[in-house]
């Protein structure tokens, strides 16, 4: 299965909302997570399950979809926001990542 | 607080061979299944394996053609990734990760990383 993530560069200006698509090659059902992965870091978890919160992400953060089309929101976009940003499917073998949305604050 | 941290990367030459480890802490380590993922420089996640909290049940990415082995030692609360026929390809960062849901479910949280660098 490939996970195609875009645009590969959103460039944002603080307040406003950022969304975050990626498309599984075939039906992943909802077996989605997205991870945040800032300069320098190893990659946080945000949501599972497309649309379950990982535990502290704040509620701006919001996923959404099943089967082949996911989204990620990113409402009222902070500096801290800057990162690249994957999603990931786990629901076969071989388990597979997106090649990532780098979120630029204008 | 859980935490998982990498060792064992360095220099090593094509061809070569490293043991990679992580230690974990702060979870019931036998309870859940591992994962290696890597990053090269400058480019996104790539899966490497998995291994379920027993190590019985074993998964590996198809593009490693056999040369990378994952097990675990769970009186140790360790996991380890030996890879071998090292290649310029495998210069990565290569983070040790805890699975939650099950084996092949979402991964959280994610080490720090251990740098591995092949090169001549």
């Amino acid at each position: 299965i490939v996970m195609t993530q875009s645009p590969a560069t959103l460039s944002v200006s603080p307040g406003e909302s950022a969304t975050l698509f990626c498309r599984a090659s075939e039906s992943v059902r909802s077996r989605v997570a997205w991870y945040q992965q800032k300069p320098g870091q190893p990659p946080r978890l945000l949501i599972y399950d497309a649309t379950s919160r990982a535990t502290d992400i704040p509620a701006r953060f919001s996923g959404s979809g099943s089967g082949t089309e996911f989204t990620l929101t990113i409402s009222g976009l902070q500096s801290d926001d800057l990162a690249v940003y994957y999603c990931h499917q786990y629901n076969e073998w071989p388990r597979a990542f997106g090649h990532g949305t780098k979120v630029e604050i204008k | 607080e859980v935490q998982l941290v990498e060792s064992g990367g360095g220099l090593v030459q094509p061809g070569g061979s490293l043991r990679l480890s992580c230690g974990g802490s702060g979870f019931i380590f036998s309870s859940y299944s591992m994962n290696w993922v890597r990053q090269p420089p400058g480019k996104g996640l790539e899966w490497v394996a998995s291994i379920s909290s027993s190590g019985s049940h074993i998964q590996y990415a198809d593009s490693l053609e056999g040369r990378f082995t994952i097990s675990r030692d769970n009186a140790e609360k360790a996991v380890y990734l030996e890879v071998n026929n090292l290649r310029d390809e495998d210069t990565a960062l290569y983070y040790c990760a805890r699975d939650l849901g099950g084996l092949r479910g979402w991964i959280d949280p994610w080490g720090q990383g251990t740098q591995v660098i092949v090169s001549s």
